[in-house]
């Protein structure tokens, strides 16, 4: 257990639909990260938050957004989705030495 | 463009077996990590190196930074079922101020009893 929480587990939605994803660092860690691995794009970087601030953005989407909240908890909203968004979405956090990141668990988001 | 490429991207051996994962790029990073997913589950941080030439040894796993803190490898002694995973190699740039972590495409490893 990685101490990293993410809700929910599986999704599965239509497409042209809009889900929140939910996820809690692990306590004290500032940073929070999410990514979207697909079979064929392996872990893909989308955006990193560091105490309530962005701080980098990789290949998100503009019809995602991401936010991180003042107890540090962090969704990730995404909207208009279509089959190609079905991946698996993971967020990570991170201490801050050396940029080390422990993983939650995922969200299965299925679009149909 | 892969900033990080893992050799080879899969990998199937006999239990006993030993292996070596390698993972290179033109870029130098501050740091380089490793991490192990298994299916439908969120990758795992092995270890870390931080310094060029430094070697970690995790129990049957080495790993080295290489002396440019330009590439890394992984290597298993003996390698067991319980190995069997997809193995991730990532690095955080030097020239980058961000926590942001450069992933490489994988190494999938199947350790057959």
């Amino acid at each position: 257990d990685s101490g990293v929480t993410q809700t929910p587990k599986h999704l599965i939605t239509a497409t042209g639909q809009r889900v929140t994803l939910r996820c809690s660092p692990r306590s004290g860690d500032l940073s929070v990260y999410w990514y979207q691995q697909s079979l064929d794009q392996g872990l893909q970087f989308l955006i990193q938050y560091y105490n309530g601030e962005e701080r980098a953005k990789g290949n998100i989407l503009e019809r995602f957004s991401a936010q991180q909240f003042p107890d540090l908890h962090s969704e990730l909203n995404l909207s208009s989705l279509e089959l190609g968004d079905s991946a698996l979405y993971f967020c990570a956090s991170s201490p801050g030495r050396y940029n080390e990141q422990f993983f939650g668990p995922g969200t299965r988001l299925t679009v149909l | 463009t892969q900033l990080l490429e893992q050799s080879p991207q899969f990998l199937s051996i006999q239990e006993g077996e030993n292996l070596t994962v390698y993972c290179n790029s033109s870029s130098v990073f501050s740091s380089l990590q490793w991490y192990r997913q298994e299916p439908g589950e969120g990758p795992v941080l092995l270890v870390t190196v931080v310094t060029g030439g430094e070697v970690k040894k995790l129990k049957r796993l080495t790993f080295q930074f290489g002396d440019a803190r330009k590439d890394s490898s992984l290597h298993i002694t003996a390698a067991q079922p319980g190995d069997t995973g997809l193995y991730l190699c990532a690095g955080d740039k030097a020239s980058s101020n961000t926590g942001k972590l450069i992933f490489g495409q994988g190494t999938t490893l199947q350790v057959k009893p």
